[in-house]
């Protein structure tokens, strides 16, 4: 019973390198999201899919790239790493965006450090 | 302005007794959803309840209800019969519907600590 699988856990980057985050689902879910947390700042949207083959940008895009792989999978890339992207990431699916109870299901995260 | 308040950093409460953690929000949006996570120790984010603006009843899930009042655009998360468990941070969030499409917005969060 998987539900929403991230890797890596855990990630150190140095500043200027690209790195790709990976995110699976196997709920059968339409949409998916990346987020970021920083500390006390809570959770910020960076990109979601609302269903395959689109993308939208959250609250926070800058920096960042994502790809709808499939059904299943949603990217998100870095392509030139910066300080300001230390964080922890989260990725989280949710049945479809066009509904009400539109719950998400969260990933463990991935803690990344940029030096 | 921010979609999302909790002015609680951190909170206290006895074990078994009840608990009031606070959520104000703002949106113009007439159709949204209002949602409560628990993050534990552990780091991972764990759906609690789940309030929709067109619900007339105060949403219920086991020893979790969600006191929403509409007009004053609140939506606090009542724990009732705490236990040691519940020690964790809380998250209020928002899911509204405008131009830019769906959007999701976390509050910053609450660190409840149950005392034995």
């Amino acid at each position: 019973n998987a539900g929403v699988t991230q890797t890596p856990k855990f990630q150190v980057l140095k500043t200027g390198q690209s790195m790709t985050l990976q995110c699976a689902q196997d709920m059968n879910h339409n949409s998916m999201y990346w987020y970021r947390q920083d500390p006390g700042m809570g959770l910020r949207l960076i990109y979601y899919s609302a269903s395959e083959g689109t993308t939208d940008k959250g609250e926070v895009p800058n920096g960042y790239n994502v790809s709808r792989l499939n059904k299943r999978e949603f990217s998100l890339r870095l392509e030139s790493a910066a300080p300001s992207q230390t964080s922890v990431y989260f990725c989280a699916s949710s049945a479809g965006t066009g509904l009400a109870k539109n719950i998400q299901y969260f990933g463990a995260g991935t803690r990344l450090s940029v030096l | 302005a921010q979609k999302i308040t909790q002015t609680q950093p951190g909170m206290f409460v006895q074990e078994k007794e009840a608990v009031t953690l606070d959520c104000t929000y703002d949106t113009s949006d007439p159709s949204y959803g209002l949602f409560w996570y628990k993050q534990p120790s552990s780091g991972e984010m764990i759906f609690l309840i789940y309030q929709g603006s067109y619900d007339q009843q105060n949403a219920t899930e086991g020893r979790y209800s969600l006191n929403f009042q509409k007009a004053r655009k609140s939506a606090n998360l009542v724990i009732s019969a705490s236990q040691l468990g519940d020690s964790a941070m809380y998250f209020c969030a928002m899911r509204e519907t405008l131009n830019t499409g769906n959007q999701f917005y976390f509050g910053t969060g609450t660190s409840l600590t149950v005392i034995p």
